[in-house]
């Protein structure tokens, strides 16, 4: 069964330093998401792709956080300096094309504490 | 706003039945998915609600009322391993999914 691919799946890294996170979304995929879980809170949206287009980056902030999807396929997010509030869950999810009903399919995502 | 809620937690017992539910109020409506996320892993796709009525899916049926701007997950023949959070995620005008926090249900034997 095909899967959304992410690493690492946990990270620790001091405050100020650089952490970088991948994903390989399931084959065919052309929309890929980007999400930030805080524990027992609903996944917020960071930035959408579609293809190697950015669709939505509105709620990414952008001094320190940084995405790419160069070749439409597997995409990394980045964040620089890290800062204590970034510790939560970086979830990838995967759909077919954007909007209608189109099923998201998540990644098991990678855990962040920043000491 | 855009504004989903759902109960923070809920507890229940082996073999008997629960109902989630979930109530918004969005800028327009072009759906309400149900995913299970169990602690530490990733969410998974439940079920999908469009148009008003019951979806059933073998232990796990979901019901929508758009009028009412309400959808419930009801979950049958309650096992151990359906200990989860439950989210609800409805999809708006533009096509984006606004996430509810999640129900928490904690199921006792």
């Amino acid at each position: 069964e095909a899967e959304v691919a992410q690493s690492p799946r946990y990270k620790i890294t001091e405050k100020s330093q650089a952490v970088a996170f991948w994903c390989d979304p399931i084959s065919g995929h052309a929309t890929l998401y980007w999400y930030r879980q805080i524990l027992g809170q609903g996944p917020e949206l960071l930035v959408q792709f579609q293809d190697e287009s950015v669709v939505d980056d509105s709620q990414l902030p952008k001094d320190r956080f940084s995405a790419e999807r160069l070749k439409g396929v597997d995409s990394t997010l980045k964040i620089q300096p890290a800062e204590l509030g970034d510790s939560a869950m970086y979830l990838c999810a995967s759909s077919l094309e954007a909007g209608d009903i189109n099923i998201q399919y998540f990644g098991a995502g990678t855990r962040l504490s920043v000491l | 706003g855009q504004n989903i809620d759902q109960p923070t937690e809920m507890t229940a017992t082996e073999g008997a039945i629960v109902q989630i539910n979930c109530t918004y109020q969005t800028s327009g409506f072009n759906g309400l998915f149900w995913y299970q996320q169990h602690a530490g892993e990733a969410p998974t796709f439940l079920s999908y609600n469009v148009l008003d009525g019951l979806e059933e899916k073998g232990r796990f049926s979901s019901f929508l009322s758009r009028s009412k701007g309400y959808s419930y997950l009801l979950l049958k023949e309650l096992q151990m391993k359906d200990s989860a959070s439950y989210l609800c995620a409805v999809l708006d005008s533009n096509y984006q999914l606004i996430w509810g926090a999640g129900t928490k249900l904690i199921i006792k034997p």
